[in-house]
């Protein structure tokens, strides 16, 4: 069974610019989470969807944004980027509303110059 | 949720056990352990969760003292694919999602 994959695998952009990545989760999951990774340190949470409903949402600015679509998938949007959000893009998806046990896509690397 | 204190890096031989520690003294009735880890360049890798009882799967042991305040993941026989940082989280059921990583462990396996 395919996991949980992201697009694209890495990204460039320069600041100002917006950005949008991809998730899809792991057949039958309906909750989807997403997390940033800065190097060296562990992931911070940014949202949880279930069912198409944003359920939880981390310390994170407004530039951020997501949906989920009625196939469970799912897109992080960030606009107007800054040098900080360079970063490895994670997504998780879990079969329960509670996302006891996650299961992690590869990332999205994205580095804005 | 409670916050957790990990050692910053442990080395293993390989085939040996390895045990992790990890402190969580502030944890509440309904709060969960949970153990993740990730290997470079991967994505985080749920291990195993518990509550007050010891655990077991296929990959770890879990070991929560009976005042809850500490934990230890036990890998039976370290090899070195199990080198990769080790994340101690401690959370509630219904927190939607949400899991609060630390630095976590870094656990590198030798020969």
């Amino acid at each position: 069974d395919a996991g949980v994959t992201q697009s694209p695998t890495h990204l460039i952009k320069t600041r100002g610019q917006q950005v949008t990545l991809r998730c899809s989760p792991i057949s039958g999951h309906k909750s989807v989470s997403w997390y940033q990774q800065v190097l060296g340190q562990g992931p911070q949470f940014i949202f949880q969807y279930y069912e198409k409903e944003e359920r939880g949402r981390g310390n994170f600015p407004d530039r951020f944004s997501a949906r989920q679509f009625p196939n469970y998938s799912s897109e992080l949007n960030v606009n107007a980027l800054l040098l900080g959000d360079s970063a490895l893009y994670l997504c998780a998806s879990s079969l329960d509303p509670e996302g006891a046990s996650q299961y992690f896509g590869p990332g999205t690397r994205l580095l804005v110059l | 949720d409670a916050k957790t204190t990990q050692p910053p890096s442990m080395d293993c031989a390989e085939g040996r056990a390895a045990n992790l520690p990890c402190n969580h003294s502030t944890i509440s009735g309904n709060e969960y352990v949970y153990w993740y880890r990730q290997i470079h360049s991967q994505g985080p890798q749920y291990i195993i969760h518990g509550l007050k009882n010891n655990e077991t799967n296929e990959m770890a042991s879990l070991i929560i003292t009976e005042d809850r305040k500490s934990s230890t993941l036990i890998l039976p026989h370290a090899t070195l694919r199990d080198t990769a940082v080790y994340y101690c989280i401690v959370r509630i059921t219904d927190s939607w999602g949400k899991l609060q990583f630390g630095a976590g462990t870094q656990v590198v396996v030798t020969p």
